[in-house]
């Protein structure tokens, strides 16, 4: 089983829809929680960094993280075309240094 | 301010050859984190780099080794090259322990 489980879609939406992107772990000591954005051929970006368990918001992502149900989200309001990426959640544990991800959801939004 | 950089963009290998890739790490990051992407998949952790050291390493082969020199800046080797090892290999960054990582753009090498 793998420590980190994420549907890899492909996900399509229309432009302006709200999105839920989800992964489930089974590892508990992961304590942080990122997502990264990562387009075609290119590194992934960091977008949302949350610690333990509850909620952040930056402009229209919200990332979510329940540790009691080892389950976490991001959601994108009023979806863009240029949110057309796939999206990367990953974990690490309180003692640092290697993140484990996920394989990644494939997200298309068209205008 | 300049970001995580990698070179080279793109390189072509041959079965058993070696390979060396090169990071430099963000302004004012002092630890770098390798990993190998394959298509369609999420990074794998390779091993990471604090103060010229390896500190963690992930489950790979003693043919994936790395350096980190005194500016910061890392290389990772592979040896013995294997068609599978043809993959996307992306530089991470950090300062310190490492919680936000930011990535290169990547290497990707494809061994035939």
């Amino acid at each position: 089983q793998k420590e980190v489980e994420q549907d890899p879609g492909p996900l399509s939406v229309p432009e302006g829809a709200i999105v839920s992107l989800n992964c489930t772990y089974s590892n508990s000591a992961f304590q942080y929680f990122m997502w990264y954005r990562q387009y075609s051929r290119k590194g992934p970006e960091l977008l949302m960094y949350t610690y333990s368990s509850g909620n952040k918001e930056d402009g229209r992502f919200t990332a979510q993280v329940d540790k009691s149900s080892k389950y976490i989200s991001l959601f994108i309001r009023d979806s863009q075309p240029s949110d057309s990426a796939t999206y990367l959640c990953a974990m690490m544990a309180a003692s640092g240094s290697r993140l484990t991800f996920g394989e990644g959801t494939q997200l298309t939004v068209n205008p | 301010d300049a970001g995580v950089t990698q070179s080279p963009t793109h390189l072509i290998k041959t079965r058993g050859q070696q390979v060396t890739l090169r990071c430099s790490p963000k302004s004012g990051h002092d630890t770098v984190s390798w990993y190998q992407q394959a298509l369609g998949q999420g990074p794998q952790f390779i091993f990471q780099y604090y103060e010229e050291e390896e500190r963690q390493r992930g489950n790979f082969p003693d043919r994936f080794s790395g350096h980190q020199f005194p500016n910061y800046s890392s290389e990772l080797n592979v040896n013995a090259l294997l068609l599978g090892d043809s993959a996307l290999y992306l530089c991470a960054s950090s300062f310190g322990i490492g919680y936000e990582q930011y990535f290169g753009p990547g290497t990707r090498l494809t061994v035939t």
